[in-house]
């Protein structure tokens, strides 16, 4: 079958850095993305990997590394607003997009 | 200009009611979807339309009908309500390139009682 694992929740404190894992098995691969959903919101999108490495957008960076099935989100320099949770979803061999359950981050002062 | 809009954002009915819900994009893509995210907020592809025709049709009771009268709406019926029904219901929209990554409505947050 095909799976997304993330963690359930995070705390992490204002300010600081945090990493939020994602690891897959698909059947196929075409690109693994990273969405925000902030709580009664609508999911946006925030990032999109499909070759091995690091993208970077702001305070935000995405990982890929597709022999390990695996991905991370980066987020620096904390805001409370990015209190929400954060979701990976991968594009399998049919194009289509398998979610996690998503990640609830929750930032402290 | 709200890129994908659906109405209503809140529904509370009966059991055996039937509802609809609607929405329209204004993006020009070629892609609509619908999808369920319950309580454990795992995001469920229901339906999938590209230029009005049904191309993913995932294994969802036939009490829900989605229909496209064209390629910028998608609407959703839903007959028979039951319990566990409620939910939120997004619809989608995306353009097939590269990433072709989702734009998601609003929510309609569907409470059967």
């Amino acid at each position: 079958g095909q799976n997304i694992d993330q963690p359930t929740e995070m705390t992490a404190t204002e300010g600081a850095i945090v990493q939020i894992n994602c690891t897959y098995q698909t059947s196929g691969f075409n690109g693994l993305f990273w969405y925000q959903q902030h709580a009664g919101e609508a999911p946006t999108f925030l990032s999109y990997n499909v070759l091995d490495g690091l993208e970077e957008t702001g305070r935000f960076s995405s990982f890929l590394s597709r022999s390990k099935g695996y991905s991370y989100l980066l987020l620096k320099e904390l805001q409370m607003k990015d209190s929400a949770s954060y979701l990976c979803a991968v594009k399998d061999s049919n194009y289509q997009l398998i979610w996690g359950a998503g990640t609830k981050l929750i930032i402290k002062p | 200009d709200t890129a994908v809009s659906q109405t209503p954002k809140y529904l509370v009915t009966q059991m055996g009611n039937d509802k609809s819900i609607k929405c329209e994009q204004n993006l020009g893509h070629d892609t609509m979807y619908w999808y369920k995210q319950d309580s454990k907020k795992f995001l469920k592809i229901m339906f999938s339309y590209n230029n009005k025709e049904l191309i993913i049709n995932e294994t969802v009771p036939n009490r829900f009908s989605p229909k496209s009268p064209d390629k910028a709406h998608l609407n959703l019926h839903i007959n028979s309500l039951e319990l566990g029904d409620s939910a939120v219901y997004f619809c989608a929209s995306s353009q097939v390139t590269v990433s072709g990554e989702l734009f998601f409505g609003e929510g309609s947050r569907l409470t059967v009682l």
